[in-house]
């Protein structure tokens, strides 16, 4: 089957740095992206990876290693409005997003 | 430039109703895909529409259906709704089909269905 893996629950401190994991296991694959979605709201695409390395776009960095199946978002200088759920998704035909991870920023 | 435009957002109906919801995409954009989200559940990708034919299916029962209108617009319906059709459904558009592009996401339809 096709799943992605990310961690249900991340928290962390006003100004820290924080990573969300995310593994695949796909039949295909095309890239990796990343969508924030804020209460219940329309998610947002944050950043994409077709290739392996890292992609900065702001304080929001992602990672791709196809070789591990594996990626990360990195988050840095963390404000309370990051406070979301951050979706992996993998492109492989259809895009299929993880079950998604809760980010709580406290202060 | 307009968003993606759902509607209704939100909307009460009962077991055995159908459903119809409608999704106006980016202007320009002629790809349009539906979602499916439950409280603690990621998206669950329903299908794929590019140029007015089905190019993905998710694995949902055939209650779920979906169309695209040659002006990209598009249309889900769910028929003899059950309890656990109650969701938020997400249409989103893109460019191209499959592309490595972004999707853009509407607010959703939010369903309930007692």
């Amino acid at each position: 089957g096709q799943s992605l893996e990310q961690p249900s629950e991340v928290t962390a401190v006003e100004g820290a740095i924080v990573q969300i994991n995310c593994t695949y296991q796909t039949s295909g694959f095309y890239g990796l992206s990343w969508y924030q979605q804020h209460d219940g709201g329309a998610p947002t695409f944050l950043s994409y990876n077709g290739l392996d390395g890292l992609e900065e776009t702001g304080r929001f960095s992602s990672f791709l290693s196809r070789s591990d199946s594996y990626g990360y978002l990195l988050l840095q200088e963390l404000q309370m409005k990051d406070s979301a759920s951050y979706f992996c998704a993998v492109r492989s035909g259809k895009l299929i997003f993880g079950q998604g991870t809760e980010l709580s920023v406290k202060p | 430039k307009a968003g993606v435009t759902q509607t209704p957002r939100y909307l009460i109906k009962t077991r055995g109703q159908q459903v119809t919801l409608s999704c106006s995409p980016i202007s320009g954009h002629r790809s349009v895909s539906w979602y499916q989200q439950t409280p603690g559940q990621g998206l669950q990708f329903l299908f794929e529409y590019f140029s007015e034919t089905q190019r993905n299916k998710g694995n949902f029962p055939g209650r779920f259906s979906g169309r695209q209108f040659s002006n990209s617009r598009s249309e889900m319906n769910v028929s003899t709704l059950e309890l656990g059709d109650s969701a938020l459904y997400l249409c989103a558009s893109s460019l191209l089909l499959q592309g490595p592009g972004e999707l853009f996401f509407g607010e959703g339809s939010r369903l309930t269905v007692l």
